[in-house]
């Protein structure tokens, strides 16, 4: 089975644009969360996606936003880049199950703000 | 709130050494807690999860106990490998499902 695949794995992006980050997830697991991580603030959690709905949110400025097709692939995008943007995105899906199911994670998407 | 605190890195240690990673959480809710382990330049990969107390997590020589009455679930190993060199997360599920994620300790095995 194929794992979690997450495009593009680099980016470098100018102060001002916006970005588009994709993620398609474990074939049968219809519930999407992407995750920052950055050496100052770790991994922190942006929202979630299940059957197309935002399930649950992070604390994260209206800049970032997300969605979910009826596929169960996602989309992030972030307006307006600054250069605290800088990161690695991680995109997760969990199995069929509880909320508390465990997440497996893509190999992330490494946008540089310049 | 929700947290999860772990020892401070970088750790080094020589190979077929014990590990141990100490990890304590804070919750309100009844958690899963997990360990992910992350290789350079690589996303997360989950190394071994507990759903309830006293559950063993295990994987790959790893253990890590499920402990409520001290609210810990320390990463042990009983003889690590240079390749077992990473960073490694202990985290926990939220009442909503997110995780909650410690901050990370790098682990360097020396030959």
């Amino acid at each position: 089975k194929a794992g979690v695949t997450q495009t593009p794995r680099y980016l470098i992006k100018t102060r001002g644009q916006q970005v588009t980050l994709s993620c398609s997830p474990i074939s049968g697991h219809r519930s999407v969360s992407w995750y920052q991580q950055t050496p100052g603030q770790g991994l922190q959690f942006l929202f979630e996606y299940f059957s197309e709905t935002q399930r649950n949110k992070g604390n994260f400025p209206g800049r970032f936003s997300g969605r979910q097709f009826s596929n169960s692939r996602s989309e992030m995008n972030v307006s307006t880049l600054e250069l605290g943007d800088s990161a690695l995105y991680l995109c997760a899906s969990k199995p069929p199950g509880t909320v508390n199911t465990e997440a497996f994670f893509g190999q992330g998407t490494r946008l540089t703000v310049v | 709130g929700d947290s999860v605190t772990q020892m401070e890195g970088p750790v080094t240690l020589s190979e077929e050494a014990f590990l141990t990673i100490n990890c304590t959480y804070t919750a309100t809710g009844y958690p899963s807690l997990f360990w992910y382990v992350q290789y350079p330049g690589e996303g997360l990969q989950l190394l071994l999860k507990a759903t309830k107390a006293d559950d063993k997590g295990s994987n790959k020589g790893f253990e890590a106990t499920y402990r409520k009455e001290t609210t810990s679930f320390h990463l042990e190993k009983g003889s690590v490998q240079v390749s077992d060199s990473a960073v490694y997360f202990c985290a926990q599920t939220d009442q909503g499902g997110k995780l909650i994620f410690g901050q990370g300790t790098e682990l360097s095995v020396k030959p």
